[in-house]
C-alpha cells in the first residue's frame, strides 16, 4: 500500500493564482481531512469529507474548495492564492472515528 | 467548542532520562479520544499514542505512556529512556466521538533530546 500521497511536495504560486493539491489514498477509507500547519498553531481542519459525496467545513474554510468524487481522492483547491495561505498542508485518511489518522507527507506552499 | 493547550512550546532532555509532556483540553462532550502524534524533521505526522476517555487505565506503547485525568482534562506523555530519535515536535489531539474523525489539535511542544 502507498498509503496516502500528496502532489505536489513542494509549490510556489503568485497571489491570484489557482492551483489544486491532489489528495490520494489506497486503504478504502471513508473518512478523509485537509489541515494547514503554520508556525506556533498546530494544525488546523481545512474541510473534511465523511464518504464520497460527503464533505463539509472545518476551522479556516475560506479560500478553499473541495470535492469528493470517488472514495480514493480528495483534492483541495485554492481558488484565488493569498500570501496568508502559506502553509504546510496535510491531507490524512481514516477508517472511522477513534480510528488513527494517516497523515500523507504534506505539500508546501509559498503564496508570493 | 473543543481547545487543546500545550503550554511547552519547547522542551529538552538528556539522552537516556525521562521527560513529560503536558497537554490540557477543554470539552463538555463525554466521549471523546485524545491523540499524541510525532512530527520529526522529515515533516511526516506519526501516531505514538491514543486513549480512549472511558477507559480508566492509562495507555503505554513501549518507552510511551500517559497520564490520563479525566476530571482535570490533562493528558501529559511521559518518555522514558529518551532517545536522540525522539528528537520531534509532538501534538497532542483530540477527538470526540460525534465530530466525524475531525482533530483538533494543541500548538506542539518541540522536544531537543541530548546526547
Amino acid at each position: 500500500n502507498a498509503g496516502v500521497t500528496q502532489t505536489p511536495k513542494f509549490q510556489v504560486l503568485k497571489t491570484g493564482q489557482s492551483m489544486t493539491l491532489q489528495c490520494a489514498q489506497d486503504m478504502n477509507h471513508e473518512y478523509m481531512s485537509w489541515y494547514r500547519q503554520d508556525p506556533g498553531m498546530g494544525l488546523r481542519l481545512i474541510h473534511y469529507s465523511v464518504g464520497a459525496g460527503i464533505t463539509d467545513q472545518g476551522e479556516v474554510p475560506n479560500g478553499y474548495n473541495v470535492s469528493r468524487s470517488t472514495t480514493e481522492d480528495f483534492p483541495l483547491r485554492l481558488l484565488s492564492a493569498a500570501p496568508s495561505q502559506t502553509s504546510v498542508y496535510f491531507c490524512a485518511s481514516t477508517p472511522g472515528v477513534a480510528y488513527e489518522q494517516y497523515f500523507g507527507p504534506g505539500t508546501r506552499l509559498t503564496v508570493t | 467548542a473543543q481547545t487543546v493547550t500545550q503550554s511547552q512550546p519547547e522542551m529538552s532532555v538528556q539522552e537516556a532520562e525521562t521527560v513529560t509532556l503536558s497537554c490540557t483540553y477543554d470539552t463538555s462532550e463525554n466521549n471523546y479520544y485524545l491523540f499524541w502524534y510525532k512530527q520529526p524533521p522529515s515533516r511526516q505526522m506519526i501516531l505514538v499514542i491514543r486513549q480512549e476517555a472511558y477507559k480508566q487505565q492509562n495507555a503505554t506503547e513501549n518507552r510511551f505512556s500517559v497520564n490520563f485525568q479525566k476530571a482535570a482534562k490533562s493528558f501529559s506523555l511521559k518518555i522514558s529512556d529518551s532517545q536522540l530519535g525522539d528528537t520531534a515536535m509532538y501534538f497532542c489531539a483530540f477527538m470526540t466521538g460525534t465530530s466525524g474523525s475531525r482533530l483538533t489539535f494543541g500548538e506542539g511542544t518541540q522536544l531537543t533530546v541530548n546526547p
